[in-house]
């Protein structure tokens, strides 16, 4: 089975700072990797997809890359809605395995 | 708009099983698959199992093969997940999620989650 590894597990950052939160794979999942924000008492919501696709609705100031096996979500310029807790995803058809979060707190 | 609506929330006994609903508007039901994903207080996001709701078709994560039954009743868009011999530790907010592509990509539709308490 393929895991998911999340780093680092907690982020203390500031409004206006740069964040980046990378994801690992026990082997390569090629781009088939998600990125999820979720706030306290509320569903995922996702902001990634197929490693570098921004969803539609999501600020640009998200983005994403990577491929194999190494992949990072980036905040250009944190906000200070998106203090939250984020998940790596990856997908196939049939399956789903998330990596164990990262929160950004202040 | 994408709606998946619930049910509410569901007090179980140890051994017992729930059933958890998940009713899809604003798309074509049968387009898109299913996943069900829980996550206790405090606690990660985990993958239940997946079902194509054309199909029918389902993949279950190993850990709850045996104790997990998804389904569907096409006919009022509704998909259902059923647990059963509940344990304390399945005492956690069970969501429903759909795929953001038509048989593809990863869920980008959830719905607002499922409260379910196992406790004697």
């Amino acid at each position: 089975d393929i895991q998911m590894t999340q780093s680092p597990s907690t982020l203390s950052a500031s409004v206006g700072d740069r964040v980046t939160i990378t994801c690992r794979a026990s082997q390569s999942i090629s781009s088939w990797l998600a990125w999820y924000q979720q706030k306290p008492g509320t569903a995922p919501m996702v902001l990634i997809y197929e490693a570098s696709s921004l969803e539609s609705g999501v600020p640009s100031r998200f983005s994403g890359s990577g491929s194999g096996t190494e992949f990072t979500l980036t905040i250009s310029s944190l906000q200070p809605d998106d203090f939250a807790t984020y998940y790596c995803q990856h997908y196939t058809t049939y399956s789903l395995t998330f990596g164990p979060g990262t929160k950004v707190e202040i | 708009q994408v709606q998946l609506v619930q049910s509410g929330a569901e007090v179980k006994k140890p051994g017992a099983s729930v059933k958890v609903s998940c009713k899809a508007s604003g798309y074509t039901f049968t387009s898109y698959d299913i996943n069900w994903v829980r996550q206790a207080t405090g606690q990660g996001l985990e993958w239940m199992g997946w079902m194509n709701p054309d199909s029918g078709n389902t993949a279950y994560s190993q850990k709850f093969q045996g104790r997990v039954t998804m389904t569907r009743d096409t006919s009022i868009s509704t998909a259902y997940m059923e647990l059963s011999s509940l344990r304390s530790e399945d005492t956690a907010v069970y969501f429903c999620a759909r795929g953001l592509f038509v048989h593809t990509g990863p869920p980008g539709y959830w719905g607002q989650g499922t409260v379910v308490t196992v406790s004697s």
